[in-house]
């Protein structure tokens, strides 16, 4: 079945420790992103992906990288996680058409302590 | 720069009444808009979207949403709410380079 995973669901974590969210799709699509959400907050566009080889910055300034080694895969890291780090980050992916819609992963709630 | 208003932080409306969520846009051409629903503790699953052609489009779960381009609104409604539909729900608007830009959603809550 075509869906998106992201691993983990919730990670509490200790400061300054490396992490690495996971993020597949098994849909093909060519773009990914990542997004940033805080509890009943707006969702904003930290990364952003066209394809393998290319990560662009989003709207919101973060200090988290990604990699797009594989098409269906769009990992993102964070080399010393902070408190201020503590949200929950959402996935998708989508296709190249302008109406097609992003899919979204359940997301990873991120506690960092 | 483009730009998404939900108005409504949290509506609360009885089980089996209507519901109209608002929805306004700042974008110069005609975007693609979408309307996305989040429960608690998960992603967020497509409702609907309205790319060219009739204003009025059918979603998912009953939903419905009207685009009115004099208004640059696009509502979201559903004439009998269930329990089940109490949730967060975004719209959102593609602006052609393919990044969503989100409102900051409309907490709907259902009374007995």
């Amino acid at each position: 079945e075509a869906d998106i995973y992201q691993t983990p669901r919730y990670l509490v974590i200790g400061t300054g420790k490396k992490i690495t969210l996971e993020c597949s799709q098994t849909m093909g699509h060519d773009k990914m992103y990542w997004y940033q959400q805080d509890p009943g907050m707006e969702l904003h566009l930290i990364h952003y992906s066209y394809g393998v080889n290319s990560t662009e910055k989003g709207d919101l300034s973060s200090e988290s990288t990604v990699s797009r080694i594989r098409t269906e895969h769009f990992p993102l890291t964070l080399e010393s996680a902070r408190p201020s780090h503590t949200s929950q980050y959402l996935c998708a992916s989508s296709t190249w058409e302008g109406e097609a819609e992003a899919f979204f992963g359940q997301g990873t709630r991120l506690t960092v302590v | 720069a483009q730009s998404v208003t939900q108005p409504d932080i949290h509506i609360t409306v009885s089980e089996g009444a209507s519901l109209e969520l608002r929805c306004n846009y700042s974008y110069g051409a005609t975007p693609y808009l979408f309307w996305y629903v989040q429960s608690p503790g998960q992603g967020l699953q497509l409702l609907l979207k309205y790319f060219s052609g009739d204003t009025l489009v059918q979603g998912i779960k009953g939903f419905e949403a009207e685009f009115k381009r004099s208004q640059s609104s696009f509502n979201l409604r559903k004439p009998s709410v269930h329990w089940s539909d109490a949730a967060e729900y975004f719209c959102a608007v593609n602006t052609g380079f393919q990044k969503l830009v989100f409102g900051t959603g409309t907490r709907l809550l259902v009374s007995p």
